[in-house]
């Protein structure tokens, strides 16, 4: 199956700071590439997604860019908030979604 | 939030017990897919259903199998429980293929 590789396991940074969470994978035949951001206790919500026939996706303080070519795609939150403290998780698509094991994001008032 | 719903919240079981889980999809989607997302891990792909259809399984055992119904609300029963079938499960929906969706999880504690 599809092998997500995702870095870094947890990432510190300070309340206006940009944060960048990659993943690589495997399959050069996936072509959609959501990212999932995860409050304790509470159920994964979809906050971009990017599919293959585009490089660069953004939206307000959030963009995702994808290099086929190199099979990865990166997530970066730029002017970051104490609540965008959370668990944030990379998928890519089959015929189901494989996820890579997660980043938990801190960020510090 | 999302229109998917699981019942129930959270749930405790012994080893060797069934469990039940369900899921009412969001309205106008049309497929469900089932995870299990382990303390400190990422949700893993256990089964996806498409129209009534099992549409794609994960690496899980056949004591894990699934049902959806007419109205694309779906079940998920695991049999014989294990220790380590502890877990949140997660359902989402989706209009098949696109994006999915996820409901709030079925906490299973398995003692």
């Amino acid at each position: 199956g599809e092998n997500v590789e995702q870095h870094p396991s947890t990432l510190s940074v300070q309340e206006g700071d940009s944060a960048v969470i990659k993943c690589t994978y495997s399959d050069s035949a996936s072509n959609y590439f959501p990212w999932y951001k995860q409050e304790l206790g509470k159920r994964p919500q979809l906050i971009i997604d990017i599919r293959s026939n585009v490089g660069e996706k953004k939206d307000q303080r959030i963009a995702v860019t994808l290099n086929k070519t190199a099979k990865h795609f990166s997530l970066h939150i730029t002017e970051t908030q104490p609540e965008d403290s959370a668990v944030y998780f990379c998928a890519v698509e089959g015929y189901a979604l494989n996820f890579g094991k997660g980043t938990s994001l801190l960020v510090t008032p | 939030e999302t229109g998917v719903t699981q019942s129930p919240t959270h749930l405790i079981k012994t080893r060797g017990q069934q469990v039940t889980l369900r899921c009412s999809s969001q309205s106008g989607h049309n497929t469900v897919s089932w995870y299990q997302q382990a303390l400190g891990q990422g949700p893993q792909f256990i089964f996806q259903y498409y129209r009534e259809e099992e549409n794609g399984r994960g690496n899980f055992p056949p004591r894990f199998s699934g049902l959806q119904f007419p109205n694309y609300s779906s079940e998920l029963n695991v049999n014989a429980l294990e220790l380590d079938d502890s877990a949140l499960y997660l359902c989402a929906s989706s209009m098949y293929p696109d994006t999915q969706y996820f409901g709030p999880g079925t906490r299973l504690t398995v003692l």
